[in-house]
């Protein structure tokens, strides 16, 4: 079965600390990932997506990811966070022929002022 | 302003008394599902629709009917809830069912069921 793999499930930096967050997933076909976030009391959002060409992406608020094919990874990051920073991130994979999201377990980002 | 509407947005009722959270959206999108949020299992699919009248059970169905009388409309029925379904549920939508596509999410409902 599908399934993606957040490692880091509770992450606390100060500000201005770079950001890595992890992501893996086991599917062997072709995978459309993303990136979403959710800020406290909100709804999701999307940070970023994956669907092919530049393995390097680039997403709002200086948010940027790599996939990373031969590691099965798409690993969030970010040189310099801030406060506002602090939410919960999600990595998701949709892949076959539906649209149905495959999520992580989610990581919560707490940013230090 | 295109956006998914869920209705209510906090609720808490009893085992077995029936409830439904209604999700609309306004961008004319063909796909919506409805996810589950729990602590430490990110979200999970609980039924999908591919278009009006057509709906299919994701991974963790049991609990809930759903129906797809109109394209904006998407409502999650909880029959005879039971506190094992206290959650936060999200509806979210798509153009299509595409993999491509986007999907937008609600602002959630959290339920509680005592």
């Amino acid at each position: 079965a599908q399934s993606v793999s957040q490692h880091n499930h509770h992450v606390i930096l100060s500000e201005a600390a770079s950001l890595e967050l992890g992501c893996n997933y086991s599917y062997g076909g072709t995978v459309n990932l993303f990136w979403y976030v959710q800020y406290p009391g909100q709804h999701l959002q999307l940070l970023l997506k994956y669907f092919s060409g530049d393995p390097l992406v680039k997403g709002i608020k200086g948010f940027e990811a790599e996939f990373i094919k031969s590691k099965f990874s798409f690993n969030l990051r970010k040189p310099s966070v801030q406060w506002s920073d602090t939410a919960e991130y999600f990595c998701a994979v949709a892949s076959g022929n539906t649209g149905k999201l495959i999520f992580g377990q989610g990581t919560t980002l707490q940013v230090k002022p | 302003e295109a956006q998914v509407t869920q209705n209510p947005r906090y609720l808490i009722t009893v085992t077995g008394k029936k409830l439904t959270v209604t999700c609309s959206q306004n961008m004319n999108h063909e796909y919506m599902s409805w996810y589950r949020q729990d602590p430490g299992l990110g979200l999970r699919q609980i039924y999908y629709s591919m278009n009006v009248e057509v709906t299919d059970k994701g991974d963790v169905p049991e609990g809930y009917k759903v129906s797809r009388k109109e394209k904006r409309n998407f409502p999650l029925i909880l029959e005879s809830p039971s506190p094992n379904q206290t959650s936060l549920y999200f509806c979210a939508s798509s153009f299509n069912d595409r993999y491509q596509e986007t999907q937008y999410f609600g602002p959630g409902t959290r339920l509680l069921v005592l």
